[in-house]
């Protein structure tokens, strides 16, 4: 079946704009994930969805990160105000984690390559 | 909380040869373990995955990764490479608890010479 898709693949920003980044994940799964990746800090988590139960926003770096994730599928990661320092490959990853039919493991998508120039 | 210790950032190989990337990890709770592959521009894929039961795991691609706890590590081998091994390799953990997120180790550069 599908994997996780992400979009876009490359997206070059100006410092100080907004950027939108979307997942879509497997169909069914019921776990989302942001992760970053970046030459400096490697692969660092930033948010956590699980079914209707709010979120872990616990590795956002700062307050100009936010995410939703709509009817339990699409998510959306949004950065306010870009800077350079937002330069990165964001990760997208899915899992089926429900009672006994977790599996454990997360499914990555081909990233969004973020340059802020 | 959780950490993964992946030393060095690069191991190179001649092909035919013996392949180890090493893995210690932290963990307060019993872990579950991983080792994804990452190709270049491309995202990460399973190679395998320790939850429970036998502790020695076999993955894709020929890997397999053997988990000891009482040295706290998850190392990945494989007897022979092949070019297309060549990639980076990242070992991560998760909790048993209701924190899934991964803990990923800074990654390991494999090169396989010919």
């Amino acid at each position: 079946g599908a994997g996780v898709s992400q979009s876009p693949s490359n997206k070059v920003t100006e410092k100080g704009k907004d950027v939108e980044l979307r997942c879509d994940p497997i169909s069914g799964h019921t776990a989302l994930y942001w992760y970053r990746q970046s030459l400096g800090q490697g692969l660092e988590f930033l948010i956590y969805f699980q079914g209707n139960s709010a979120p872990d926003k616990s590795g956002l770096p700062s307050d100009r990160f936010s995410a939703e994730r709509t009817g339990g599928s699409v998510s959306t990661l949004t950065i306010q105000r870009t800077q350079q320092e937002d330069s990165a490959v964001y990760l997208c990853a899915s899992s089926l984690d429900r009672g006994g039919r977790t599996t454990y493991e997360q499914y990555f998508g081909p990233g969004t390559r973020l340059t802020v120039t | 909380a959780q950490s993964v210790t992946q030393l060095g950032s690069h191991v190179s190989v001649s092909e035919g040869a013996l392949v180890l990337l090493r893995c210690n990890y932290s963990s307060s709770v019993p872990p579950y373990l991983f080792w994804y592959v990452q190709y270049p521009n491309q995202g990460l894929q399973l190679l395998l995955k320790y939850t429970t039961g036998a502790t020695l795991v076999k993955g894709i691609n020929g890997f397999e990764a053997e988990f000891k706890k009482s040295e706290t590590s998850f190392h990945l081998t494989k007897p022979s490479a092949h070019m297309s091994d060549a990639a980076e390799y990242f070992c991560a953990v998760r909790g048993t608890g209701a924190n899934s997120k991964l803990t990923f180790g800074k990654g390991i550069t494999l090169s396989v010479r010919p």
